[in-house]
């Protein structure tokens, strides 16, 4: 079946300016997470959402990053007023609602802010 | 909190050469445990995961991971490494109530002919 699919997968923008990027998991999996890879801060979670509960925004580095899950299915990663320190991949992941589920991720949204 | 330490970079090891990836977390509880690979310009691929029973657990590609509680360590072994192995390895915990993945820096491996 289809894995995770992660649009675009190149993004470069000017300082200043908002981009979305888009996650599509896997059908049928409740669970989806945000991570974000840099060179300089690893990979690190972002956020998650579970089925209609609240979603757990505990890793967004700044009000300036927000997202949203519509349908309990697509999401969307919403960066404000970019800024050079926003570029990375963004990597989506889902799962099933078990805690001991495998997440599955996506190749990733290459950010780059010029 | 919790953290999950790779304390080895860079690592080379000849094509069919034996190899040992380390890994060690902090976790207050039993952990659940991955080793997931990324190839240039992939996303992440499990490689195996360890939530409880057998210590040793195998996984994808002939790899393997043994869980040692006493040395809170997680290190993946393979036998013999294939030139198609070469890629960045990263080790992670899952913590929490929310199961967000708690990542190592990652180790990346080079396999010479």
């Amino acid at each position: 079946g289809a894995g995770v699919s992660q649009s675009p997968s190149n993004k470069v923008t000017e300082k200043g300016k908002d981009v979305e990027l888009r996650c599509d998991p896997i059908s049928g999996h409740t669970a989806l997470y945000w991570y974000r890879q840099s060179l300089g801060q690893g990979l690190e979670f972002l956020i998650y959402f579970q089925g209609n509960s609240a979603p757990d925004k505990s890793g967004l580095p700044s009000d300036r990053f927000s997202a949203e899950r519509t349908g309990g299915s697509v999401s969307t990663l919403t960066i404000q007023r970019t800024q050079q320190e926003d570029s990375a991949v963004y990597l989506c992941a889902s799962s099933r609602r078990a805690a001991n589920n495998e997440q599955f991720f996506g190749p990733g949204t290459r950010l780059t802010v010029l | 909190a919790q953290s999950v330490t790779q304390p080895d970079i860079h690592i080379t090891v000849s094509e069919g050469a034996s190899l040992e990836l380390r890994c060690n977390y902090s976790y207050g509880a039993t952990p659940y445990l991955f080793w997931y690979v990324q190839s240039p310009g992939q996303g992440l691929q499990l490689l195996l995961k360890y939530f409880s029973g057998d210590t040793l657990v195998q996984g994808i590609k002939g790899f393997e991971a043994e869980f040692k509680r006493s040395q809170s360590s997680f290190n993946l072994r393979k036998p013999s490494v294939h030139w198609s192995d070469a890629a960045e390895y990263f080790c992670a915990v899952k913590g929490g109530a929310t199961n967000k993945l708690i990542f190592g820096t990652g180790t990346l491996l080079a396999v010479q002919p």
